[in-house]
């Protein structure tokens, strides 16, 4: 499968601080790329999905002001959270696609937190 | 609305035996996708095998294999032959592909006893 990039790969930040986690897809162009939100010990959230050139869908609960995405290219998608706060503290994916089969391709995630 | 259900929060297997994932899922979507992914402690999610739901035919990969029932809109997982590597939590997931995210189960905790 592609591979797809993420850095870094763990953040500790100071609330009230932003921060800014990127996903990369290092061989082939992804016309949409998505993030989703782990928390310990339980499943994904697709927070939300970017298309390269347009504005991200956000999912009911997600506050697109807290969460700023941006897909500028075909290869990278970044995910800003603003002014974090402990509760923002989670583990964050994202997956490019579309693949075969209309797979994706996950990265290995970013673990954030926030002190 | 989606919803991707696995109502087996772990699983337990000795090595080299044959394990079952149950997953059900809940869609009005015509072109839906099934997926079953493993996520290892390294939490790197890793497609193990895929299912297009307009297809009768259950996908095999070497080891793993699916029972797709389109009517009962259950998508299980057989894991044969167990290995120690397989352990680790394992997701279903469906989607309607292109530019839609994927909806996840709450995924099942596989153990392998040696």
């Amino acid at each position: 499968g592609a591979v797809v990039s993420q850095h870094p790969s763990w953040v500790i930040c100071k609330s009230g601080t932003s921060v800014k986690i990127e996903c990369r897809s290092l061989d082939f162009q992804a016309t949409t790329m998505f993030w989703y939100r782990q928390f310990p010990k339980q499943s994904l959230m697709l927070m939300a999905t970017s298309n390269e050139g347009s504005k991200a869908t956000y999912e009911q609960g997600v506050e697109k002001d807290k969460f700023l995405i941006n897909h500028a290219s075909l290869t990278l998608s970044t995910l800003t959270v603003t002014s974090a706060h402990p509760e923002d503290s989670s583990f964050y994916i994202c997956s490019a696609g579309p693949g075969t089969l209309y797979e994706q391709y996950f990265g290995p995630g970013t673990r954030l937190t926030v002190t | 609305a989606q919803t991707v259900t696995q109502s087996q929060p772990e699983m337990s297997v000795q090595e080299a035996e044959t394990v079952t994932l149950s997953c059900t899922y809940d869609t009005s979507e015509s072109d839906y996708y099934l997926f079953w992914y493993k996520q290892p402690p390294s939490r790197q999610m890793i497609l193990v095998i895929r299912q297009e739901a307009y297809k009768q035919q259950n996908a095999t990969e070497n080891r793993f294999s699916v029972n797709f029932q389109k009517a009962a809109k259950s998508f299980s997982l057989k894991i044969s032959d167990s290995q120690l590597g397989d352990a680790a939590m394992y997701f279903c997931a469906g989607g309607r592909g292109g530019a839609d995210g994927l909806t996840f189960g709450k995924g099942t905790h596989l153990i392998i006893q040696p």
